[in-house]
């Protein structure tokens, strides 16, 4: 089946410094990625949703400058948190569109505590 | 506006049966999920609904009666290992024609002896 292959899965951090987290569709072409992220017992926030290609479309409250989004091929999505701050900790799941009726696979998710 | 509610936290005994509703009011509607959720990973997909009725799927069905904006799982025989995060989600499509989802806040079931 559809895979997702998130890295990392554990990153701690200091302050002001920038995080990537990588998200790798194996075997299949993810045309849309979604951007989650989720607090300690809440449910999923959607962040941001990408298109390869193009540029991607952040929900209302997230910053795009802070949370950069990139999908530059049908095989790679990249979120960087830039000037990360203790606030930003958090885990990070990507989930790529496969397409049909299940057409959603998950990463493994990124636990990022910043120091 | 786009709402999904479903009960915060639920209890069963193991061997059990617990279902978990779902409402919704969302301003399109193409399909709904459940998902499985354990603390720390990722979610795993658990079932997915488009038409009415129900899909049954070994111990897990789900529901759906779209006139209602209703859907409930159906958890059988429990066990420990089922406690763990519930997560319902209907798929919109947002301005861009992503076919994104809407999640709700998830119920949180625990499994007792």
């Amino acid at each position: 089946g559809a895979v997702v292959s998130q890295h990392p899965s554990r990153v701690i951090c200091k302050s002001g410094t920038s995080v990537k987290i990588e998200c790798r569709s194996l075997d299949f072409q993810a045309t849309t990625m979604f951007w989650y992220r989720q607090f300690p017992k809440q449910s999923l926030m959607l962040m941001a949703t990408s298109n390869e290609g193009s540029k991607a479309t952040y929900e209302q409250g997230v910053e795009k400058d802070k949370f950069l989004i990139n999908h530059a091929s049908l095989t790679l999505s990249t979120l960087t948190v830039t000037s990360a701050h203790p606030e930003d900790s958090s885990f990070y799941i990507c989930s790529a569109h496969t397409g049909g009726g299940y057409g959603y696979t998950f990463g493994s998710g990124t636990r990022l505590t910043v120091v | 506006g786009q709402n999904i509610d479903q009960p915060t936290e639920m209890t069963a005994t193991e061997g059990a049966i617990v279902q978990i509703n779902c409402t919704y009011q969302t301003s399109g509607f193409n399909g709904l999920f459940w998902y499985q959720q354990h603390a720390g990973e990722a979610p795993t997909f658990l079932s997915y609904n488009v038409l009415d009725g129900l899909e049954e799927k070994g111990r897990f069905s789900s529901f759906l009666s779209r006139s209602k904006g209703y859907s409930y799982l159906l958890l059988k025989e429990l066990q420990m290992k089922d406690s763990a995060s519930y997560l319902c989600a209907v798929r919109d499509r947002d301005a861009g024609n992503n076919r994104k989802l809407i999640w709700g806040l998830g119920t949180s079931l625990a499994v007792n002896p």
